[in-house]
C-alpha cells in the first residue's frame, strides 16, 4: 500500500526557517495538503493543492511539491507555530505520520 | 459559520457496534463530499472514509472496509459512520471533516472518542 513519510521531529529557533518534508513515490503527481494540530485541538488546514494558503493562514507558510517530496516551509517561525504537522496525499487521502515542530 | 459536530462515541466491547453522527451547518451540505478521519491516542491522523455529495460513491481505508459504513442524509445535514465488528485497534478520536473539492479538509469537527475495550 502507498506510504507517505515525514520526519518525526524538526526543531527551529524563533525567527528562523523551518522546513518539514513529506516523501512518497511520485508524490509530485498528486496534490498535497498540510494540517497543523496543536495539543487537544482538531487539525487545521494550512496548505492545500501543494502551495495555496487558506484564508487566515499567515503568509510565512508556503509549500512545494515535486518529484517524490513535498515541503512545508515556515519562514520567520514563531512560538505559536509549535505543533504537529501532517501532510496528506490527496489522491489516496493517506496522511504522513506527522512531524512535531519544536520552536526553541 | 461552518460547524461540524460529532456525536455517538463511547465505550464498546470488542465485536460490538457504534454509530457516529456528524451534524453540519453553515454551508450547503449537499454540495460537499464529507469524510471521517481518526486519531488513535498519541498517534497520527488516519483517513477512514469519505462519501460523495449525493451518497452514490463511498470509499474506505482497507482496515475498515467491510466493517464500517459511511452514509449521509442531505435532508437533515447529517453524515454517519456505522462501525461494526469493532476491534481494540479502532480506539481513537473520530473527526468529521468537509472536503473542499481537491483543496483538502477545510473544516473539522471537535471529534468524538471511541474506546473499544472489554
Amino acid at each position: 500500500s502507498y506510504e507517505v513519510t515525514q520526519p518525526p521531529s524538526v526543531s527551529v529557533s524563533p525567527g528562523q526557517t523551518a522546513s518539514i518534508t513529506c516523501s512518497g513515490d511520485k508524490l509530485g503527481d498528486t496534490f498535497v495538503c498540510w494540517y497543523q494540530q496543536k495539543p487537544g485541538q482538531s487539525p487545521v488546514l494550512v496548505m492545500y493543492q501543494n502551495n495555496n494558503r487558506p484564508s487566515g493562514i499567515p503568509d510565512r507558510f508556503s509549500g512545494s511539491n515535486s518529484g517524490n517530496t513535498a515541503t512545508l516551509t515556515i519562514s520567520g517561525t514563531q512560538t505559536m507555530d509549535e505543533a504537529d504537522y501532517y501532510c496528506q496525499a490527496w489522491d489516496t487521502k493517506i496522511f504522513g505520520g506527522g512531524t512535531k515542530l519544536t520552536v526553541l | 459559520e461552518v460547524q461540524l459536530v460529532e456525536s455517538g462515541g463511547g465505550l464498546v466491547h470488542p465485536g460490538g457496534s457504534l454509530r457516529l453522527s456528524c451534524a453540519a451547518s453553515g454551508f450547503t451540505f449537499s454540495s460537499s463530499w464529507m469524510g471521517w478521519v481518526r486519531q488513535a491516542p498519541g498517534q497520527g491522523l488516519q483517513w477512514v472514509a469519505n462519501i460523495k455529495r449525493d451518497g452514490t460513491e463511498k470509499y474506505y481505508v482497507g482496515s475498515v472496509r467491510g466493517r464500517f459504513t459511511i452514509s449521509r442524509d442531505n435532508t437533515k445535514n447529517l453524515v454517519y459512520l456505522q462501525m461494526d465488528s469493532l476491534r481494540a485497534g479502532d480506539t481513537a478520536v473520530y473527526y468529521c471533516a468537509r472536503e473542499n473539492g481537491s483543496s483538502g479538509y477545510d473544516y473539522w469537527g471537535q471529534g468524538t472518542l471511541v474506546t473499544v475495550s472489554s
